[in-house]
């Protein structure tokens, strides 16, 4: 079945360090997005990448880091400069940039708590 | 710039009553609309989608809205809620040749027995 993967679903981190969330998807999408939820926020971007070894920021994008290496693979770094990171985070891809329209499929998400 | 505002940020209801979920957005350009649910730790999963031709879409699980496009809005309803329904719901929109998806705050639907 083809679907968004994301690893793992609970994570604990104490105060200064860094941590990766994984994201890998098996749809051939091209374009691929990281949000973070917080309770009465709704969805924010942090970071989207268009295509392979190319990646944007998004609105709220201090603190974190990606890379892009591989087109099914998009992981997310919480760094220990993310002043608040914990929060629920959801991955997303879509096929295309160059499609007219930009449906969305995500991930069953990592909520992450620091301790 | 776009945005999205969802009226309501949490709606209760009686099992079997109908439900309507308000969404308004704006945006200087043409524009895709969309639904989006989410289950307790869950992602999001489609429920419809706007891109064109008829302004009445139908979804899944028995959802359907409406694109209005003089009041900017696009209301999801449905005729009969189940509890299953109890989940929290994400309006979206999208630029017309753009890339980003802009997201609504939620609506937390509560379907009472």
């Amino acid at each position: 079945d083809g679907g968004i993967t994301q690893s793992p679903k609970y994570l604990f981190r104490k105060e200064g360090q860094n941590v990766t969330l994984s994201c890998e998807q098996n749809l051939n999408h091209d374009a691929m997005y990281w949000y973070r939820q917080d309770p009465g926020q709704g969805l924010r971007l942090i970071y989207y990448s268009q295509i392979v070894n190319d990646f944007q920021k998004g609105d709220i994008a201090e603190g974190y880091s990606v890379s892009r290496e591989k087109k099914e693979s998009f992981p997310l770094t919480v760094t220990s400069a993310q002043k608040n990171p914990t929060a629920f985070y959801l991955c997303a891809s879509s096929i295309s940039a160059r499609e007219d329209y930009n449906e969305q499929f995500f991930g069953p998400g990592t909520r992450l708590t620091v301790l | 710039a776009q945005s999205v505002t969802q009226l309501d940020s949490q709606v209760p209801v009686f099992e079997e009553a109908p439900v309507e979920l308000r969404c308004n957005y704006s945006s200087s350009v043409s524009v895709y609309l969309f639904w989006y649910v989410q289950y307790p730790n869950q992602g999001l999963q489609l429920l419809l989608k706007y891109l064109s031709g008829s302004t009445l879409v139908k979804g899944i699980n028995g959802f359907e809205a409406e694109f209005n496009k003089s009041q900017t809005s696009f209301h999801l309803r449905k005729p009969s809620v189940h509890i299953s329904d109890t989940a929290e719901y994400f309006c979206a929109v999208s630029d017309v040749g753009g890339f980003k998806t802009i997201f609504g705050a939620g609506t937390r639907l509560f379907v009472k027995a």
